[in-house]
């Protein structure tokens, strides 16, 4: 059973043209919730935690927030150079830190 | 970039041989994970660390061990190399109290011929 699902696999977007990415997770009890970007070729970097609903992180043109059943990643007025894989990740409550990822969203901004 | 080098880089190796990958880490996080990244599958945990000579399981265990004689280098083995290890291996490490998120290494691309 997945516990993390992200919304959609791919999104193309026009430069200047706002969109949101969804993260949706089952766990028992979430210890943290984790936004990474990956370029091609090269190792996960890390963008935000949040740890719990309501929260809301800002990083740049990066905004995410969380639900009890969710995550978005809103990117607004894109620019080429976010074009990359952004991942999702969850850790439990009840476990070691460790994390499960989604499988991913690949953003392609088109200048 | 956080403190993390992952050796090699890429690797050839043919089906039956072991292999050896290396992480090392320059900031004494107390975890340490191996995962690997598949098309469609993305980032799934094989083994982690959770300090000198104590290791566990991820989801994605069978035909890799693992061993960590010092805080800053985790070995992933492959015993006896298969085709569907054909993958990217990352490190990552996470100091695991406080601020729980992992920091990645650049990976391993690993080709089983």
């Amino acid at each position: 059973e997945d516990q993390v699902t992200q919304s959609p696999e791919a999104l193309r977007l026009q430069e200047g043209e706002s969109s949101s990415l969804n993260c949706s997770y089952t766990v028992s009890g979430l210890r943290g919730l984790f936004w990474y970007r990956q370029d091609p070729g090269k190792g996960p970097e890390f963008l935000f935690t949040l740890y719990s609903a309501g929260e809301e992180k800002e990083k740049e043109r990066l905004k995410a927030t969380l639900t009890k059943k969710e995550s978005f990643l809103h990117i607004t007025a894109p620019k080429p150079e976010d074009s990359a894989t952004y991942l999702c990740a969850v850790q439990e409550s009840t476990s070691p830190p460790k994390l499960s990822f989604g499988a991913g969203t690949t953003v392609t901004v088109r200048a | 970039d956080a403190g993390i080098t992952q050796s090699p880089r890429h690797k050839v190796t043919e089906t039956g041989t072991p292999v050896t990958l290396r992480c090392h880490q320059t900031e004494n996080h107390r975890y340490m994970y191996w995962y690997r990244q598949d098309p469609g599958h993305g980032l799934r945990l094989i083994h982690y660390s959770y300090g000198v000579k104590d290791t566990d399981k991820g989801e994605v265990s069978d035909g890799y061990s693992v061993s960590r004689s010092k805080t800053e280098d985790f070995l992933l083995t492959l015993e006896s190399a298969t085709s569907s290890q054909t993958s990217v291996y990352f490190c990552a490490i996470s100091a695991g109290t406080g601020n729980t998120e992992a920091f990645f290494g650049q990976g391993t691309r690993l080709t089983v011929v």
